[in-house]
Order: structure tokens, then sequence, then C-alpha cells
């Protein structure tokens, strides 16, 4: 079965400081993996996406993530923090490989931005 | 381009009643998928319809239904509301529905039973 696992509930960071967010992985096949950000009363962004192409993925906003088989992880990072990346983070898994794409989610981590 | 649309955006009812939601996907979308997402949780997956036909569906009791339209829109349906049916439903779009694909969310309906 997949399943996601998001180390940190909460994470707090400084402007200008940089961003980890972690995120491990299970799963019996090659995942379909993503991380999306929702801020308050919003629907879901997508940030970006692995798709067992490069294992180092660039998405929006200045967000990347690298895929490590080794270490089934699938952690975001992006170098410095701005407060409009205050937002809770999910990190998905796509569910069951082939013809769905049932989504499995993470419980989130929320990054809250000190000025 | 528009992206995905969900009506309403917000939605009170009493327990007993049932309740319908929309959801128009990305032109050219022709997968639709439903989350719910309740208060400080990650949402869960409630079915996935590709091209009219249910191809999904999650651990969800018979009350909850769906289905797609030719245009590819799609209704999630919800029979003898509960109190714990209160939560943010979450429509998403894809292309084709194959777990490659990105999903596209529309900004959901806010489900509120009193």
């Amino acid at each position: 079965a997949q399943s996601v696992t998001q180390l940190d509930s909460h994470v707090s960071v400084s402007e200008g400081t940089p961003v980890l967010l972690r995120c491990n992985y299970s799963s019996s096949y090659s995942p379909s993996l993503f991380w999306y950000v929702q801020h308050p009363n919003k629907g879901l962004q997508l940030l970006l996406k692995y798709t067992s192409a490069a294992t180092l993925v660039k998405g929006i906003n200045g967000f990347e993530a690298e895929f490590k088989k080794s270490e089934t992880s699938f952690h975001l990072t992006k170098p410095s923090a701005h407060m409009s990346d205050a937002a809770e983070y999910f990190c998905v898994v796509s569910g069951s490989g082939g013809a769905t794409n049932k989504l499995i989610f993470g419980t989130g981590t929320l990054l809250a931005v000190q000025p | 381009d528009a992206g995905v649309t969900q009506s309403p955006t917000h939605l009170i009812k009493t327990r007993g009643q049932h309740v319908t939601l929309r959801c128009s996907p990305i032109s050219g979308h022709k997968s639709v998928s439903w989350y719910q997402q309740v208060l400080g949780q990650g949402p869960q997956f409630i079915f996935q319809y590709y091209e009219k036909e249910e191809r999904g569906r999650g651990n969800f009791p018979d009350r909850f239904s769906a289905r797609q339209f030719p245009n590819y829109s799609s209704e999630l349906n919800v029979n003898a509301l509960l109190l714990g049916d209160s939560a943010l439903y979450l429509c998403a779009s894809s292309t084709t529905g194959f777990d490659n694909q990105p999903q596209h969310f529309g900004d959901g309906t806010r489900l509120s039973i009193l």
C-alpha cells in the first residue's frame, strides 16, 4: 500500500532563511510524488511533481524537492523563505498506479514565516 | 483559462438532509476526482470519474454518490447528512486520470451540518 509520512506538523522559519519540509514515502512500486500547498480557506495548489524523470524536481515559487529512493524521502526545500510562503504543505503519493490517480495525502506541515 | 470551479462555495444543512455539490473541470480535462477534507487533516479520496465512468472509490459509505456528465462536469451527492460530514469538499481534475498526471484543485465547497 502507498503512504506518506510528513515528519513535522509545524515548522517555523524567519523570512529570508531556508525552508526544509520533510516527507518519507512508502510504495510497492515506482511512485508518483507531489507537493501541494494550501493557503487558508483555499484549495490546493500544485507546487511540483516527481514522475520518475529527474530526481531533483523544480517547482513554482522557488521550491524544489529531491527524490531519494535509498532513503524513501521526498523533502521540499526553498533557499529563502518569504512571508507569502506561510501555508500548509502536503506531501502526496499517487495511490494505486496505472488506471487511477487516487491521491494519498500526508497529514500536512504548517509553515510559519516570522518577519 | 479558467481553473476548476466548484459551487456553491459555502453550504449549511441540517442532519438528515441531502446535498449536491457541483464541479466544472479545466477545459480539456476528462477526469474528475472528489476529496473530503475535515478540519485539521489532509484530504481523503472519495471518488474518481473518467469519461463518465467510475474509476475509483474511497472508503466512504453508500450515502456518498457521484456522477460525471458528457461535458465532464461532475456532481457529488450526499444523503442522510451526519454531523461528521461537515468538511471542505474538494474537486480535482486531470487530463487522463492516470497516476502520473497532476491534479488541479478547485477552492472547494465548505459544508457545515447543524
